[in-house]
């Protein structure tokens, strides 16, 4: 079963504007990672933010992890046409051998 | 460094087949993951491998399975091909076993018909 739910299901901006995903996840965490996947392409992996931080930035990058709450948000600020793609949110549980578990992702488009 | 390199890149079979995909991991990572990404059922866990070891396995049927090379090469085989087996099929290293960062490789998308 999925752990991680990324909301919307699909964001459609204007170049320029800011996009906000946010991911929910059930159980607890050890850290919780973005991906990004280009239309039928590997994903690439953006950032890891570990259950004791609370929020982490790359470039334009801002992801925040709220774990009282279960959730975390990936902000991208100032998009370009570039960052369409969809998202992933995935989460690392905390037992010994945990795999990541990936959400179905948000498709991101951004309008030149 | 070269990143991981998956083979061969597109591949059709009819049901009933049996294929082998390919995957050689970043120099230096020796855990291997396999993903499934379908449209509807996203990205589904297959297998792990770490140092020639299965170390965790998804839901799926014992159709599909996996093995890892000394080297740490990986290579998956599904046998009895169903339809719904057509998917993009995700190879990912990393240094360390498990949770830490993924490194993924650019996929075997197979088509069954």
């Amino acid at each position: 079963s999925q752990q991680g739910e990324e909301d919307p299901q699909a964001l459609s901006i204007q170049e320029g504007e800011n996009a906000t995903m946010n991911c929910s996840y059930k159980t607890s965490i050890n850290n919780l990672q973005w991906y990004r996947q280009n239309s039928g392409r590997g994903l690439v992996h953006l950032i890891l933010i570990r259950s004791n931080e609370r929020e982490k930035h790359s470039g334009r990058l801002r992801v925040t992890l709220d774990t009282s709450k279960k959730s975390s948000s990936l902000l991208i600020t100032a998009s370009r046409a570039a960052d369409t793609a969809s998202y992933f949110c995935a989460t690392a549980g905390q037992g010994g051998s945990e795999k990541l578990v990936f959400g179905k992702g948000t498709k991101l488009t951004v309008n030149p | 460094k070269a990143g991981v390199t998956q083979t061969p890149r597109y591949l059709i079979k009819t049901r009933g087949q049996q294929v082998t995909l390919s995957c050689s991991p970043i120099s230096g990572h020796r855990s291997v993951s396999w993903y499934q990404q379908t449209p509807g059922q996203g990205l589904q866990f297959l297998f792990e491998y770490f140092s020639e070891t299965q170390r965790n396995k998804g839901n799926f049927p014992g159709r599909f399975s996996g093995r890892q090379f000394s080297n740490s090469r990986s290579e998956m085989n599904v046998s009895t091909l169903e339809l719904g087996d057509s998917a993009l099929y995700l190879c990912a290293s990393s240094a360390r076993q498990g949770k830490e960062t993924q490194y993924f490789g650019p996929g075997t998308r197979l088509l069954v018909l």
